[in-house]
């Protein structure tokens, strides 16, 4: 069965504290993974789609990496905007549906 | 360059009653998708709808049923609701022949 899991659940960063989220996976091939910033109430927002591993992604203060296993969202020097719930998701190499993980929950503190 | 919208923003139905969800995709694309949220959760698929077939199907009972019109927009329909199908419904779209799906806003349906 395919699945995903993110951790931690929840992180709380002062703001410019750099860290990272982590998403694991378990598919039978892979087609895609992606990364989504998910704001309370509203639909996800698309940041980054990774391929292959070894595969890597930037934007802003944001860099995606993708090993066979896992993927990272590195977050460098944050800011308060940067607070929002993480998603993973990952497509199945002969499915058309998304699996998506529980998402982490990132506070910045200024 | 209109994003994905979704109507209604919030819904309360009681329980036993049906329910319908619309949804138009970005433009350019051709392919919806339905996923429910609970709340601290991360999205579940719902169905898939291409060419205004369904492609592909979640783990949701038949209660859970969709249609998707020749202009792309789509429609989800939930029969004898339940409590538990209380949570944000989110649609997405996609062009065929790519993998990324964009989110629309969501509807916030409450079953009391």
């Amino acid at each position: 069965e395919d699945q995903v899991t993110q951790s931690p659940e929840a992180l709380r960063l002062q703001e410019g504290e750099s860290s990272s989220l982590n998403c694991s996976y378990t598919v039978s091939g892979l087609r895609g993974l992606f990364w989504y910033r998910q704001d309370p109430g509203k639909g996800p927002e698309f940041l980054f789609t990774l391929y292959s591993a070894g595969e890597e992604k930037e934007k802003e203060r944001l860099k995606a990496t993708l090993t066979k296993k896992e993927s990272f969202l590195h977050i460098t020097a944050p800011k308060p905007e940067d607070s929002a719930t993480y998603l993973c998701a990952v497509q199945p190499e002969y499915g058309q549906n998304f699996v998506f993980g529980p998402g982490t929950r990132l506070s910045v503190l200024p | 360059d209109a994003g994905v919208t979704q109507s209604p923003t919030h819904l309360i139905k009681t329980r036993g009653q049906q329910v319908t969800l619309r949804c138009s995709p970005k433009s350019g694309h051709d392919t919806v998708s339905w996923y429910q949220q609970a709340l601290g959760q991360g999205p579940q698929f719902i169905f898939q709808y291409y060419e205004e077939e369904e492609r592909q199907r979640g783990n949701f009972p038949d209660r859970f049923s969709g249609h998707q019109f020749p202009n792309y927009s789509s429609e989800l329909n939930v029969n004898a609701l339940l409590l538990g199908d209380s949570a944000l419904y989110l649609c997405a779209s996609s062009f065929a022949r790519t993998s990324e799906q964009y989110f629309g806003p969501g509807t916030r349906l409450t079953v009391t």
